[in-house]
C-alpha cells in the first residue's frame, strides 16, 4: 500500500512553455500533497504544501505565479511550471500524506526529471 | 524553509560495520522520518517515529527520537553492499505551526565489499 505516482518521469521542453507534472495517490486519499525540488546531490527543499479544495501553502522565496499547484481532488495534485526556463531544470518529486493513528505518513514519489532547453 | 542539520556528510565503509548518522534542529518537531533515497529515485520510507524518546527499529535498522525532541539518530548494523545510498532524516513541524516536513542535508553512505 501507499503508492505514489509521478507522470511523466522525465520531460524536456524549450524555454518559454509551461509543463504540468502530475501526482497521484493510487491506494490512499491523501489529505495533503507536498512538491519539492532537488538538485543534483543536495537535499529536497519544500516548495509548497497542498490540501484538497484549497489553494496551496509556498515556502518563502518560491513564486506561486511560476508554480502553479492545483489539488482538485484527494488523489491528485498537479504542479505547472509556467514559461520554464533553463534555471527550472531540476528534479521535482510530491509526496503525499496522511492522517492514520493519529500521525501522519509521508510517502514520495519517484519524481520527474525537468530539463529545460 | 528549514532545513535540519544532518551528519556526517558522507560515509564510506567496510562491509559488515555499523553505521550511525545523525540529525538536529532548532526547531522542535512532532515527527521525525528516515528516508533511503537512491539516484533518480524518489525517498522511501525506512523508519518513522511519533513520540519524544522512541527507539524504533526495522531489521537492521534502528532510530531514535530524541527527548528534546530537536534531534534523531539512525543507525545500520552489519551494512551490506545495498546500503548504499543517500539517507535523508525529515521532520514535522507541530499541527499549528503548519505541519510541514523539512528535510535534513543528507548522508551519502557507501559500502565497500
Amino acid at each position: 500500500g501507499a503508492v505514489v505516482s509521478q507522470h511523466p518521469s522525465w520531460v524536456i521542453c524549450k524555454s518559454g512553455t509551461s509543463v504540468k507534472i502530475e501526482c497521484r495517490s493510487l491506494d490512499f486519499q491523501a489529505t495533503t500533497m507536498f512538491w519539492y525540488r532537488q538538485f543534483p546531490k543536495q537535499s529536497l527543499m519544500l516548495m509548497a504544501t497542498s490540501n484538497e479544495g484549497s489553494k496551496a501553502t509556498y515556502e518563502q522565496g518560491v513564486e506561486k505565479d511560476k508554480f502553479l499547484i492545483n489539488h482538485a481532488s484527494l488523489t491528485l495534485s498537479t504542479l505547472t511550471v509556467t514559461s520554464a526556463h533553463p534555471e527550472d531544470s531540476s528534479f521535482y518529486i510530491c509526496s503525499a500524506s496522511n492522517f492514520r493513528d493519529r500521525a501522519y505518513e509521508q510517502y514520495f514519489g519517484p519524481g520527474t526529471r525537468l530539463t529545460v532547453t | 524553509g528549514q532545513q535540519l542539520n544532518q551528519s556526517p556528510q558522507s560515509m564510506f565503509i567496510q562491509e559488515g560495520e555499523d553505521v550511525s548518522m545523525n540529525c538536529t534542529s532548532s526547531s522542535i518537531f512532532n515527527t521525525w522520518l528516515w528516508y533511503k533515497q537512491d539516484p533518480g529515485e524518489g525517498p522511501v520510507l525506512l523508519i518513522a517515529l511519533y513520540k519524544a524518546g522512541e527507539l524504533t527499529s526495522n531489521g537492521r535498522l534502528t532510530a531514535q527520537f530524541g527527548i528534546t525532541r530537536k534531534d534523531s539518530f539512525l543507525n545500520i548494523s552489519a551494512s551490506i553492499p545495498s546500503d548504499v545510498g543517500i539517507y535523508f532524516c525529515a521532520g514535522q513541524l507541530p499541527y499549528n505551526t503548519g505541519n510541514q516536513f523539512y528535510f535534513g542535508t543528507g548522508t551519502s553512505l557507501t559500502v565497500i565489499p
